[in-house]
């Protein structure tokens, strides 16, 4: 079953305007990762956020994560045409310790010049 | 190498015929993970490699599906008896440790004719 889910499954929005990608999760994680891939090939890692964190950022990203709704967003402020791509949550089962990290389906981000 | 080489980055093969798919993980990278993804999905999770043991094959899709890691490092996904719908990306990922960042190759384009 998918660990993680990325909702909305697309988005189409302006340059200048902010991204929100939301991803949720059903069991205990040791921490949760979102990923970009751009053209259907290998992922880049973005950004980590660690179980005890709430809130981390990176240059125009911010994640946040709710270990009680099991839940996690992915913003992008100020988003440039550079920005579309397809964004993936993944997070890494604590239920034994060889579980594996587990990729959701993704959002697909367009962002309009 | 510096990051993360898969070969060969394109296949095209006839139905029935075997296939041999190759990782290059960065060096020092305990764990290697193997992922599919069929045009516009997401990835499909399908063998996970700690060191050279897999503790968890749960993913592979049928008998035909075989993987190996020698020597903690190169990794071959053998897909025997190749049918269409094995057609996809196959992509390769490694990461200092299991819950770490992983760093994604560019993946293998296979498709079955």
């Amino acid at each position: 079953s998918q660990q993680g889910e990325e909702d909305p499954q697309a988005l189409s929005i302006q340059e200048g305007e902010n991204a929100t990608m939301n991803c949720s999760y059903k069991t205990s994680i040791n921490n949760l990762q979102w990923y970009r891939q751009n053209s259907g090939r290998g992922l880049v890692h973005l950004i980590l956020i660690r179980s005890n964190e709430r809130e981390k950022h990176s240059g125009r990203l911010r994640v946040t994560l709710d270990t009680s709704k099991k839940s996690s967003s992915l913003l992008i402020t100020a988003s440039r045409a550079a920005d579309t791509a397809s964004y993936f949550c993944a997070t890494f089962d604590m239920k034994t310790s060889y579980d594996k990290v587990i990729f959701g389906p993704g959002t697909s981000l367009s962002v309009i010049p | 190498g510096a990051g993360v080489s898969q070969s060969p980055s394109n296949k095209v093969t006839e139905k029935g015929k075997d296939v041999e798919l190759r990782c290059d993980p960065i060096s020092g990278h305990t764990a290697l993970y193997w992922y599919r993804q069929s045009l516009g999905q997401g990835l499909e999770f399908l063998i996970y490699f700690q060191g050279n043991s897999a503790p968890d094959k749960s993913g592979l899709p049928s008998d035909r599906f075989s993987a190996e890691r020698t020597g903690g490092s190169v990794s071959t996904l053998t897909i025997q008896r190749t049918q269409q719908e094995d057609s996809a990306v196959y992509l390769c990922a490694s990461s200092f440790s299991a819950d770490g960042e992983a760093f994604f190759g560019q993946g293998t384009r296979l498709t079955v004719v």
